[in-house]
């Protein structure tokens, strides 16, 4: 197995919902990291986790948040997003340390509405 | 901090003409990573080709190859034989040894038939 798989693919939400994105790999990869990346614009870092641990957190807001329950699995809970969350959503994995380059999943459309 | 720019924000190429992607970075680090990503409208992100910075010698895998420049901190990829399916997004990315991959602002490529 050499993907990474996102679910949900698509996600509408309100301002008040509290809904989970996730994330899954069977590479045997010890880093994982979520993305976010707006229409046209790169994807910008937002969460590394290495080992399970959550490693680089780069001042995301509160209303995100990541958890990384075991190797193969990693969590973004949303909780009271903006519409200017509205975004795709992009997990990746890498064999920490190494230098080899990330696989991608496909991402979660999300749109706060 | 370590910066990447991409100056071409688009680009069209003739099916099997040759074209070549500009990118620059920034950086203190005197070991680094260099890739080159693909985002086709299908949204996941694919790794073409990587390049690790104490290697002179320039990556190549099939019809893409890079031309690296360490001193002028220049990280080009030309693709050759271009085809329809080579149409998407494509992002110079810069990783430090923290395993942190920073993408610059990306080339939406065009293949006209």
């Amino acid at each position: 197995d050499t993907e990474v798989t996102q679910t949900p693919k698509h996600l509408v939400m309100g301002m008040t919902n509290k809904k989970s994105l996730k994330c899954e790999q069977h590479m045997g990869h010890r880093a994982m990291y979520w993305y976010k990346q707006k229409a046209k614009k790169p994807p910008e870092l937002m969460f590394v986790y290495s080992y399970e641990k959550l490693s680089i957190n780069e001042s995301v807001p509160s209303r995100f948040s990541p958890e990384c329950p075991n190797s193969s699995l990693l969590n973004l809970h949303l909780h009271a997003l903006q519409p200017e969350d509205s975004a795709l959503y992009l997990c990746a994995s890498s064999q920490s340390g190494d230098s080899g380059g990330y696989t991608f999943g496909s991402g979660t459309r999300l749109t706060v509405v | 901090a370590q910066t990447v720019t991409q100056s071409q924000p688009e680009m069209s190429v003739q099916e099997a003409e040759t074209v070549t992607l500009s990118c620059t970075y920034d950086t203190s680090e005197s070991n680094y990573y260099l890739f080159w990503y693909k985002q086709p409208p299908s949204r996941q992100m694919i790794l073409v080709i990587r390049q690790e910075a104490y290697k002179q010698q320039n990556a190549t895998e099939n019809r893409f190859s890079v031309n690296f420049q360490k001193a002028a901190k220049s990280f080009s990829l030309k693709i050759s034989d271009s085809q329809l399916g080579d149409t998407a997004m494509y992002f110079c990315a810069f990783m430090s040894l923290l395993n942190k991959l920073i993408f610059g602002t990306g080339t939406l490529l065009a293949v006209q038939p």
